[in-house]
């Protein structure tokens, strides 16, 4: 059974605007991991947040986590051509397994 | 610089036959995937392993089967191939501080089962 769920399940935006995406889950989770993949290519890990954290950051990302309603958000800020790609959730549940949603697609137009 | 590579890119076999797709990682990480990527789906594990002559089934591992006689190496083998395995296939590794934490994918092999 799918355990994330991206959501939306495209979006296209400016350059320079914030992209949000989301990501919802069934289950009490260890952790959650966002990644990203450009066309064509493998995923490539971007952050990972623990189920005590609340929100994290790394560069132009920021991720929540809300285990109360079970879901997690990615913000890309001021967006680039550089960032269209698909972007996945993967929550680890309790018994060690990573599940993977069906994924963002996000889309910069210049 | 360490890279995890997939061959062959891409694989046009028939039904029936033997296949065998090719992950080499110069990670030195001792936990290694496969996984299956089709449209609509997030990826679903096929086989795993946490170190040498150590594998384990995945979700969909049925028709698949891998080995791992060193650390560099999982090749995943489809003993006889059905249309149903035409697909886009990742092999991943992590280092062992946490298997499912952080993983480092190859750039994929696209399989074609005719």
């Amino acid at each position: 059974s799918q355990q994330g769920e991206e959501d939306p399940q495209a979006l296209s935006i400016q350059e320079g605007e914030n992209a949000t995406m989301n990501c919802s889950y069934k289950t009490s989770i260890n952790n959650l991991q966002w990644y990203r993949q450009n066309s064509g290519r493998g995923l490539v890990h971007l952050i990972l947040i623990r189920s005590n954290e609340r929100e994290k950051h790394s560069g132009r990302l920021r991720v929540t986590l809300d285990t109360s309603k079970k879901s997690s958000s990615l913000l890309i800020t001021a967006s680039r051509a550089a960032d269209t790609a698909s972007y996945f959730c993967a929550t680890e549940d309790s018994n060690y397994q990573l599940i993977w949603g069906a994924g963002t697609k996000l889309i910069i137009k210049p | 610089d360490a890279e995890i590579t997939q061959s062959p890119r891409h694989k046009i076999t028939e039904t029936g036959r033997q296949v065998t797709l090719a992950c080499h990682q110069t990670w030195n990480h001792n936990n290694m995937f496969w996984y299956r990527q089709d449209l609509g789906h997030g990826l679903r594990l096929i086989h795993y392993s946490y170190g040498v002559q150590d594998t384990n089934k995945g979700e969909v591992s049925d028709g698949y089967s891998v080995s791992r006689s060193n650390t560099e190496d999982l090749p995943l083998t489809l003993e006889s191939a059905a249309s149903s395995q035409t697909s886009v296939y990742f092999c991943a590794s992590s280092d062992s501080t946490g298997p499912n934490e952080k993983l480092f994918f190859g750039s994929g092999t696209q399989l074609s089962v005719l």
